[in-house]
């Protein structure tokens, strides 16, 4: 079964960083585009950033140069860093297979807080 | 304010067809044969629908489905069930500078 498990959120204050983790199961994150989505509360869907099947990364310009899309081949698990977070970037993060023409299957989130 | 535009909320009783719209501009929608349609239930993640304008997921029902006219893609659910309610989003790619952006998101109430 494919799946994909968020972990790494909380509550941060302003400036700070934090690191998301995405574990994948039921397939290779490095032969996919993996994807960050993320969701502001009670807000609509965002696109953060995506990782190619190639090792190509791009990012929304709101976060370019704040954060960092990597994977770990051997651990089959996709990594979001997030340096000099702001409020906001206060949302829930979702990974996601994907990013060259949909995204699918979705993880079940991670809330980050970034707040003083 | 996202960058593709969805009424906030439709409705519609059981086994009534309703459609959902998503305007975007001629740098997303009306360019890219890219659009996809997320179904969203309350603390849940998002669930593909449609992708690529027009084509449904395994699994998904075929009372689901996909549609795009210049700059407007729409999603049209046919024989409305309970279940159905849920938030709709869609997404477009917009080239290689902005990639992906999607709309606010469409509340389907079931009447």
């Amino acid at each position: 079964e494919v799946q994909l498990v968020e972990s790494g959120g909380g509550l941060i204050q302003p400036g700070g960083s934090l690191r998301l983790s995405c574990a994948a199961s039921g397939f290779s994150v490095t032969n996919n585009y993996m994807s960050w989505v993320r969701q502001a509360p009670g807000k609509g869907l965002e696109w953060v950033s995506v990782l190619s099947s190639g090792g190509s990364t791009y990012y929304a310009d709101s976060v370019k140069g704040r954060f960092t899309i990597s994977r770990d081949n051997s651990k089959n698990t996709l990594f979001l860093q997030m340096d000099s977070l702001r409020a906001e970037d206060t949302a829930v993060y979702y990974c996601a297979t994907g990013g060259s023409s949909w995204f699918d299957p979705w993880g079940q989130g991670t809330l980050v807080t970034v707040s003083s | 304010q996202s960058a593709l535009t969805q009424p906030a909320s439709v409705s519609g009783s059981p086994g009534q067809s309703i459609t959902i719209s998503c305007t975007g501009t001629s740098s997303d929608v009306g360019s890219y044969n890219l659009v996809s349609w997320y179904q969203q239930r309350p603390g849940k993640a998002p669930k593909l629908m449609i992708y690529e304008v027009t084509k449904r997921p395994s699994g998904v029902s075929n009372r689901f489905s996909g549609s795009k006219s210049g700059n407007t893609a729409s999603l049209t659910i046919s024989g409305l069930q309970a279940e159905d309610e849920a938030d709709y989003f869609c997404c477009s790619y917009a080239g290689s500078s902005t990639f992906w952006v999607f709309g606010g998101g469409t509340k389907l109430t079931v009447l």
